[in-house]
């Protein structure tokens, strides 16, 4: 069975740092889609960021990027330069077929 | 621009009393999706649609239903909410990709149950 594990429940970072938040995949099927999402307190989803199976570049989306470990299974999200909105709970996700997986989440928190 | 609606963002009902929540959605997407999420957990897939085709996941209550009459609207009915089915409930869309791509899930900003 597909699962995601996120081994971070919380981080802390200062504004303005860089922080990296770990997603771990597991997946038999070799075409899957990896997505990264940000909610906010006041509950909504936001996309943030997709990597493809067959990418061979790693995706990076303004101040996000991920850094994308094949052999490993992993697709680790970094943000650069954090700011004080980008606190809120992240959740890495896998596309299968139809069907999405999520992981349990890492809630963070920049400091100012 | 185009979206997901969710109405209401809250719902209170009584225990035991049918309520529906409903989403709606100008992207026109094939696959719809609700979710089921609890306080500090990940979003629990509940069923999804992909044009007309329903799809349960096996460990959906009965107590939970779905309509989508045409793309745009679907709606999820709760017969007889119990007090362990507060939570957020999330729509999401999302269209079959081309090639060996994937398409990333759009979603509404959710539905706060509360059962009294």
């Amino acid at each position: 069975a597909q699962k995601i594990t996120q081994t971070q429940p919380g981080m802390f970072v200062q504004e303005k740092e860089a922080v990296t938040l770990d997603c771990t995949y597991d997946t038999s099927d070799p075409s899957y889609g990896l997505f990264w999402y940000k909610q906010p307190s006041s509950g909504e989803m936001i996309f943030l960021i997709y990597q493809g199976s067959y990418d061979q570049q790693n995706a990076t989306e303004g101040r996000y990027s991920l850094n994308f470990q094949k052999a490993r299974k992993s697709a680790n999200l970094v943000i650069s330069a954090s700011q004080l909105g980008d606190s809120a709970m992240y959740f890495c996700a896998m596309d299968y077929g139809q069907n999405f997986v999520f992981g349990p989440g890492t809630r963070l928190s920049v400091l100012p | 621009d185009a979206m997901v609606i969710q109405n209401p963002r809250y719902q209170v009902t009584q225990f035991g009393k049918p309520v529906t929540l409903s989403c709606s959605q100008t992207l026109n997407h094939n696959v719809m999706y609700w979710y089921q999420q609890k306080s500090s957990q990940a979003p629990k897939l509940l069923f999804h649609y992909y044009d007309k085709d329903f799809n349960n996941e096996a460990d959906t209550p009965d107590n939970f239903q779905s309509r989508r009459p045409n793309t745009s609207f679907c709606f999820l009915d709760i017969r007889s909410p119990g007090l362990g089915d507060a939570a957020m409930y999330l729509c999401a869309t999302s269209t079959p990709a081309e090639g060996d791509g994937n398409q990333p899930q759009h979603f509404g900003d959710g539905t706060r149950l509360s059962i009294l």
